[in-house]
């Protein structure tokens, strides 16, 4: 069966900070993988998404960047957070539309 | 682009039923689901709505009218561990990849 994981769970980061946040799914090959963002008492935003290693697609400009390095490795970064980085950052796969969601990571910018 | 509404929030009791509406409005339609999220955790799937209908799975139930832009997740018999968000989300026809995802609403069950 296949299995998706994000990590870290939680971080506590200062302005100005890099950020590294990873995902990795098992038990599959070739899946979309995407990165999206909540913010408290709203939706989720996509941010980034991938059909394909090196193919990273962006949903809209900010700091922040994707890489997929691997099949099934999709990673966050930032050079430097901004206090609106804030948020819950969730991973997610699929293959024929429905998404599978990791267990998400939540920053807190400081 | 995607433009989906849906309550903020809704509250009912244990055991009666519980109807969250969702509208849309999109420049290529592919497909709806609706998930659940509790507080702080990641959402979970419910149910997929691409053609005209009812989908029925237990205790939850989601119809789609293609036509009207419109869905809606109907939850029985509630039960406390149904207290969460539900989120509505869009499929665009030009974009299959994609999934745009509503503000949520968030469904209170009370004894």
């Amino acid at each position: 069966s296949q299995t998706i994981h994000q990590w870290p769970a939680t971080l506590v980061q200062p302005v100005g900070s890099p950020l590294s946040l990873e995902c990795t799914v098992e038990g599959t090959s070739n899946p979309n993988l995407y990165w999206y963002r909540q913010a408290a008492g709203r939706g989720l935003q996509l941010l980034f998404y991938s059909v394909g290693i090196g193919q990273i697609s962006s949903e809209v400009p900010q700091n922040l960047s994707a890489s997929r390095p691997q099949d099934r490795q999709f990673i966050l970064s930032s050079k430097k957070l901004l206090l609106s980085d804030s948020g819950f950052y969730l991973c997610a796969w699929s293959d024929t539309g429905e998404l599978f969601f990791g267990e998400g990571s939540r920053l807190t910018v400081l | 682009g995607q433009n989906i509404d849906q309550p903020t929030e809704m509250t009912a009791t244990e055991g009666a039923i519980v109807q969250i509406n969702c509208t849309y409005q999109t420049s290529g339609f592919n497909g709806l689901f609706w998930y659940q999220q509790h507080a702080g955790e990641a959402p979970t799937f419910l149910s997929y709505n691409v053609l005209d209908g009812l989908e029925e799975k237990g205790r939850f139930s989601s119809f789609l009218s293609r036509s009207k832009g419109y869905s809606y997740l109907l939850l029985k018999e509630l039960q406390m561990k149904d207290s969460a968000s539900y989120l509505c989300a869009v499929r665009d026809q030009w974009d299959d990849y994609k999934l745009s995802f509503g503000a949520g609403t968030t469904v209170t069950v009370r004894a």
